[in-house]
């Protein structure tokens, strides 16, 4: 009864490297999406995606990439780490073929840059 | 423009106490959707309920009740008999009913029942 998988759970970066942070989710839904949510706030829409093979920015897509060549996965790439993205990086699903069904969250990847 | 205030930003109680938890929303949309998500000490976000716009019945689950009124944009919490497992950030959210159902948050209510 997997749900949505997150990977890693946690990561220090340095200023300027890269990563990609995993998202799989094994209930066929054909909606993810990517939140990160910084200390004291509510989450807020990076990118999400509607089907594999397209993509759309939420509210603070500056700074990720996403990619979504499979309806399991949804990978979020951050190419040149800053400071400011430090936080924790929430991914879900939702299956959009029935109106507004609750989204399923992963547990979470916890992302600290120095 | 969607926005979700959640004024109180934490809140204690003592056990057995009952809590309600503040939600406000803005939107222009016609119809929408309004969830309440639990997140506790071990940071997953656990679903606790979704309401149509066009529903402004009261729910009731267990212990947990929610009050939707639409001629005041609120979509109050409330937990009786709290318990020390009821400890816990929650969010507010607000949904549109077409596109991707992306969801805007409030800044979240910290709960802590003290025993």
């Amino acid at each position: 009864n997997a749900g949505v998988t997150q990977t890693p759970k946690f990561r220090i970066l340095k200023i300027g490297q890269s990563m990609t942070l995993q998202c799989a989710q094994d209930m066929n839904h054909n909606y993810m999406y990517w939140y990160r949510q910084d200390p004291g706030m509510g989450l807020k829409l990076i990118y999400y995606s509607v089907g594999a093979g397209i993509t759309d920015k939420g509210e603070v897509p500056n700074g990720y990439n996403v990619s979504r060549s499979t309806t399991e996965d949804f990978p979020l790439r951050l190419e040149l780490a800053a400071p400011s993205q430090t936080s924790v990086y929430f991914c879900a699903s939702s299956d959009g073929r029935v109106s507004n069904q609750p989204q399923h969250f992963g547990d979470g990847t916890r992302l600290s840059i120095l | 423009a969607q926005k979700v205030t959640q004024a109180q930003t934490e809140i204690s109680v003592v056990e057995k106490e009952d809590v309600t938890l503040d939600c406000v929303y803005e939107t222009r949309d016609t119809t929408y959707y309004l969830f309440w998500y639990k997140q506790p000490p071990s940071g997953e976000l656990v679903f606790l309920i979704r309401r149509n716009s066009f529903d402004e019945q009261n729910e009731i689950s267990g212990r947990y009740s929610w009050n939707f009124q639409k001629s005041t944009s609120s979509f109050n919490f409330t937990i009786t008999a709290s318990q020390v497992v009821d400890s816990a950030v929650y969010f507010c959210a607000l949904g549109k009913t077409t596109g991707a159902n992306n969801l805007f948050f409030g800044t979240g209510t910290r709960l802590t029942v003290i025993p």
